[in-house]
């Protein structure tokens, strides 16, 4: 069975432009949730999705925005581009929002902003 | 607030070596905690899971306890191979900021194993 994919893997953007990152759940899975990862932190919390509707969201700015589909992918937006927001992005899905599931991760988009 | 902290940032061993990996968390009232293993520039791949009301989980040769009250947990890896050298982080869940869906990760231990 196919993981977590995300796409696109790498993506080099400049200050102040938009960018898309695109995630597909695991089969069956229907809860996808965002973190950021800054070399050599650990991952940050953005967003979770469950069915359709936000059930999370981590401290960070109104530029970045989510949304999930009724297939369950998910795609995450981030606008106005700052150098900062050079990091490591990854999806997780689980079956439900429910806490005591586990979470699994795809590979994650690499964005570097120029 | 929720931290998460792992000791030591970097560990380098031979390899056969058993070890272990610390995670301490600040606030005791998590739903669960996880082990993640990272390979450069990679995804997160789940080693463990521990509930709340579990003590320990064993995989193969890896073993992780739990001492919720203590905000404590310990993964033990026995008999290390050079392949087990990656970042291994730990995550808390629990209830933040109204959210029951976001895990708190730790800034991960650097495992090196040399052969």
């Amino acid at each position: 069975d196919a993981g977590v994919t995300q796409s696109p893997t790498h993506l080099i953007k400049t200050r102040g432009q938009h960018v898309t990152l695109r995630c597909s759940p695991i089969s069956g899975h229907k809860s996808v949730s965002w973190y950021q990862q800054v070399l050599g932190q650990g991952p940050q919390f953005i967003f979770q999705y469950y069915e359709k509707e936000e059930r999370g969201r981590g401290n960070f700015p109104d530029r970045f925005s989510a949304r999930q589909f009724p297939n369950y992918s998910s795609e995450l937006n981030v606008n106005a581009l700052l150098l900062g927001d050079s990091a490591l992005y990854l999806c997780a899905s689980s079956l439900t929002a429910h806490p005591q599931e586990t979470q699994y991760f795809g590979p994650g988009t690499r964005l570097l902003v120029l | 607030k929720q931290e998460v902290t792992q000791i030591p940032a970097a560990l380098s061993v031979p390899e056969g070596e058993n070890l272990v990996l610390n995670c301490s968390f600040t606030d005791s009232a998590i739903y669960n905690l996880q082990w993640f293993r990272q390979d450069p520039g990679k995804g997160l791949t789940s080693l463990l899971l521990i509930q709340s009301s579990q003590r320990e989980q064993t995989s193969g040769r890896l073993n992780a306890s739990l001492d919720k009250s203590s905000g404590r947990s310990t993964l033990y890896i026995a008999a290390s191979q050079p392949g087990d050298s990656a970042t291994y982080l730990c995550a808390v869940r629990g209830n933040y900021g109204g959210s029951q869906g976001n895990l708190i990760f730790g800034k991960g231990t650097k495992l090196s194993v040399k052969p």
